[in-house]
């Protein structure tokens, strides 16, 4: 009954791979969006997606690629993998409104590159 | 864009202290400021938030105050007790839907 889930958990992988991190929201909100926390715990906004669409693009690198199949799910692909990815990828959502922005985070998923 | 400052970085108090935590931002469009905790492994979770509108906000144990002159903001927490042991940040939305995070604040209470 989780209201925004992550998978996996953890993510072990080797550099050069290829992974992709999924999220799905149950709030019925429109607005998702993709956080990184590194190890000092700072919590930077990746990207955000309104109903499927993207809104937030804080100068990413091009490896990573999220996807919004339908306002309930963002995921998150990560091509070539490096090891200054190594991060928790925190996913969230909000309802659209002008006068609401809480956002509700999931678990995180905690990305280790070796 | 907006730039929020946070501090301290860590704040030791006895248990029964209060804590406060400061956090500056630059953006005077930024109209909505969250209060987030997120405890060892765990997901950050709204604790308390207030909007410029708005000067001063309480919910028992937890105040924020606003100061949208001087753009600055604070978290007071009250006869602290060691469950609010943890990361605190704050932030500020500077237009639709974003928030920009402070750096934290590692909070410990000491039983």
């Amino acid at each position: 009954d989780t209201a925004v889930s992550q998978t996996p958990k953890y993510l072990v992988t080797q550099m050069g791979n290829d992974k992709s991190i999924k999220c799905e929201q149950n709030l019925g909100h429109d607005t998702m969006y993709w956080y990184k926390q590194d190890s000092k715990k700072f919590l930077k906004i990746m990207f955000s997606y309104n109903n499927k669409e993207l809104i937030i693009n804080e100068t990413v690198p091009n490896r990573f690629s999220p996807k919004s199949p339908d306002k309930a799910h963002l995921n998150l692909h990560i091509n070539s993998l490096e090891l200054g990815d190594s991060a928790v990828y925190f996913c969230a959502s909000s309802q659209d409104s002008a006068s609401q922005n809480i956002q509700y985070f999931g678990a995180g998923t905690r990305l280790s590159v070796l | 864009g907006e730039n929020v400052e946070q501090h301290p970085s860590t704040l030791s108090v006895q248990e029964g202290d209060s804590a406060v935590i400061k956090c500056t931002y630059s953006d005077s469009a930024s109209n909505y400021f969250p209060w987030y905790k997120q405890e060892l492994g765990k997901r950050p979770q709204l604790i308390i938030d207030i909007r410029s509108n708005v000067g001063e906000k309480k919910d028992q144990r937890i105040a924020v105050t606003l100061n949208k002159t001087a753009k600055h903001f604070s978290l007071h927490i009250t006869e602290t007790q060691p469950e609010d042991s943890a990361v605190y940040f704050c932030a500020a939305s500077p237009g639709f839907q974003k928030l920009v995070f402070g750096t934290g604040t590692r909070l410990l209470v000491s039983p």
